[in-house]
């Protein structure tokens, strides 16, 4: 398997801009994650999907944030508008239930906002 | 709440050395705790995991022990390599409301040859 796929690998976008986040999850993996990943708060959980369902965007930072899942081959992370202080590395990760529920993350998007 | 903490880094070791990661956690109820590691450019790999009290994850020469009198479950390697240089999160999945997983804030590695 080609393991979680997430596109773009870079995003350079000027504030006030809407970014478009991409995840292919691993095939036949149920969940679904989007982390955001700073130096100055780590490793933050933005929301999660079972089965194509949102079950947790308790993370999620404000409305100009926004998740879906079309079916289970597919997930966005759009923000709109952009800010500079979303200038992050967002990943995207996906696990299955009787496997432990370890993650299996993707490389990462290094989005910067100027 | 529900929580993860993990001695602060940056760690910086010569080739050889032993290595101790510290991480203590907060949870409610019997959670599956995990380390995982994330090297230069790349995202997060599990490293080893341990679901109950006692156990003992390994991998890679790495190992940890789920200790829920202490509420720890501390990282060791006996001898570390350069390749081992990377960030070290530890994590701990709740077993009930959702499967969430809690990470701590990450422990930098270095080693020098």
């Amino acid at each position: 398997d080609a393991g979680v796929i997430q596109s773009p690998r870079h995003e350079v976008t000027e504030m006030g801009q809407e970014v478009t986040l991409r995840c292919k999850p691993i095939s036949g993996h149920d969940y679904l994650f989007w982390y955001r990943q700073t130096m100055m708060r780590g490793l933050e959980l933005l929301i999660y999907f079972n089965n194509n369902v949102p079950i947790d965007d308790s993370g999620m930072p404000e409305d100009r944030f926004s998740a879906k899942m079309p079916n289970a081959s597919f997930s966005t992370l759009k923000i709109q508008p952009s800010e500079p202080r979303d200038s992050a590395v967002y990943f995207c990760a996906s696990s299955l239930w009787n496997l432990g529920y370890e993650q299996y993350f993707g490389p990462g998007t290094r989005l910067t906002v100027t | 709440g529900n929580s993860v903490t993990q001695m602060e880094g940056p760690v910086t070791l010569s080739e050889e050395a032993f290595l101790t990661i510290n991480c203590t956690y907060t949870a409610t109820g019997y959670p599956s705790l995990f380390w995982y590691v994330q090297y230069p450019g790349e995202g997060l790999q599990l490293l080893l995991k341990a679901t109950k009290a006692d156990d003992k994850g390994s991998n890679k020469g790495f190992e940890a022990t789920y200790r829920k009198e202490t509420t720890s479950f501390h990282l060791e390697k006996g001898s570390v390599q350069v390749s081992d240089s990377a960030v070290y999160f530890c994590a701990l999945r709740l077993n009930t409301g959702g499967f969430k997983t809690i990470f701590g804030a990450g422990t930098r590695l270095f080693v020098k040859a």
